[in-house]
């Protein structure tokens, strides 16, 4: 089945500075990678997503890059403020069902 | 509210009882997954329907958890016998398959057993 790994587990940065997150992903079918930020006792929230036939998809501060050979794709957020605080999680579609694997999180923390 | 509901949000149960989550999706999602998520981890994959149907199970789900969707809208989830290590939040959310299976999430149940 489908492994999802996520790295790193916190990070922590200044506003204003960027922050990236990276996840690998093991099914070589999966073409669906979704990002999903979690607040403390909210359900996860969709916040960006990228489909296998794009390279890059960018959402005002935010921007996803994929890489398919290498099975890695990336979070990165740009111009941080203080509300980005939050656990943020990668995961990808496997099988021919459309199972969604999640990675283990990145607790970011965003340091006024 | 047009979202993903769950009750009840929260349930504190004595080890060894039974206990029954409810789900409600978006109501046009033909898709329904029930996830698992204790503190600092991501969502664990528990099951998923897709119309009445159940396509697949974790092995995470064992002989005590049962779930069903008897008419492809509502779904319960159903734990007997509650063990200590059953205290998780419990995730559910749908997504419809002709829109790409973008999966949007309930707030989640959740359960304390003591």
């Amino acid at each position: 089945g489908e492994n999802v790994e996520q790295h790193p587990s916190t990070l922590s940065v200044q506003e204003g500075d960027s922050a990236v997150i990276k996840c690998t992903y093991s099914d070589s079918a999966s073409n669906y990678f979704p990002w999903y930020k979690q607040e403390l006792g909210k359900r996860p929230q969709l916040i960006i997503d990228i489909r296998s036939n794009v390279g890059e998809k960018k959402d005002q501060r935010i921007a996803v890059t994929l890489n398919k050979t290498a099975k890695h794709f990336s979070l990165h957020i740009t111009e941080t403020q203080p509300e980005d605080s939050a656990v943020y999680f990668c995961a990808a579609n496997s099988g021919g069902y459309q199972k969604v694997t999640f990675g283990t999180g990145t607790k970011l923390q965003v340091i006024p | 509210d047009t979202g993903v509901s769950q009750d009840p949000r929260h349930k504190i149960t004595k080890r060894g009882q039974n206990v029954t989550f409810r789900c409600d999706p978006i109501s046009e999602h033909n898709r329904l997954y029930w996830y698992r998520q204790t503190l600092g981890q991501g969502p664990e994959f528990l099951t998923y329907f897709q119309n009445e149907a159940q396509l697949e199970k974790s092995r995470l789900l064992s002989d005590r958890f049962s779930a069903e969707r008897p008419k492809g809208s509502f779904s319960t989830l159903e734990i007997q016998r509650t063990e200590q290590g059953d205290s998780a939040m419990y995730l559910c959310a749908s997504s419809y398959s002709a829109s790409g299976n973008t999966i949007y999430f309930g707030e989640g149940s959740w359960l304390t057993v003591v």
